[in-house]
């Protein structure tokens, strides 16, 4: 059964870039049915989507996140990541990656690793 | 302030029907599936409900989902303590180009 695995410090300083990678197993990131994707949750508070990938390199992102979000795929490793630069406490969260389904149309997450909490603090 | 509008807490008592709504917009639900998770304290969000009203394998026919125009409902019968989680819908938004949640409901089980 496909898992996915996130990976990275769980201590950022402000202004910093966090940087998270997330390893799939038990099956192809390549494949074309899936888009891959990273969502955050803030403590006590609700999902929030922050972009997705297909593996040809195609990113989607979440407009009020834009300017601060790179996501890259590497499909030798099976993996892919996540940058957000200049964060902020506000960016204090658990980082979850997720399948996303892309055909026969674009649906949401179906699999979603276990999350990993990032603390942006000095 | 979540694209998709769900109530923020809901109870009921053992055995009890309950739903939870789910309130979108033509860009959203109205032209997209829906998809239900299920979050224990915790945990990572679990798929329980998608394409508006298929359930995955293992998740008990106690769950169910519907949408009509640009809302969508999942219903929990026969509840149990162990249903106390937070509930979040999901939806593609084609105005957006992204990935939408409702602000989640949080379920208590008296």
């Amino acid at each position: 059964q496909l898992q996915l695995q996130e990976s990275g410090p769980g201590l950022v300083k402000p202004s910093e870039t966090l940087s998270l990678t997330c390893t799939v197993s038990a099956g192809s990131i390549s494949s074309s049915s899936y888009y891959w994707g990273w969502i955050r949750q803030p403590p006590g508070k609700g999902l929030e989507w922050i972009g997705s990938i297909y593996y040809s390199g195609s990113t989607y992102y979440n407009p009020a996140l834009k300017s601060r979000v790179t996501i890259s795929v590497d499909t030798s490793k099976n993996q892919f990541s996540l940058r957000l630069s200049s964060v902020t406490v506000a960016d204090t969260a658990v980082y979850y990656c997720a399948r996303q389904v892309a055909m026969p149309t674009s649906e949401p997450f179906d699999i979603w690793g276990q999350g990993t909490m990032v603390t942006v603090s000095s | 302030q979540s694209v998709l509008t769900q109530p923020p807490s809901t109870s009921g008592t053992p055995g009890q029907r309950v739903t939870i709504s789910c309130s979108g917009s033509s860009s959203n639900i109205g032209s997209n599936y829906v998809y239900w998770y299920q979050q224990l304290p915790g945990t990572a969000p679990k798929l329980l409900i998608y394409r508006n009203n298929q359930r995955p394998s293992g998740v008990p026919d106690r769950f169910s989902g519907s949408k009509s125009g640009t809302s969508a409902s999942l219903a929990i019968s026969g509840l149990r303590s162990e249903d106390e989680a937070d509930y979040y819908c999901a939806a593609c938004d084609d105005s957006l180009s992204n990935v939408v949640f409702g602000g989640g409901t949080n379920l208590t089980v008296l």
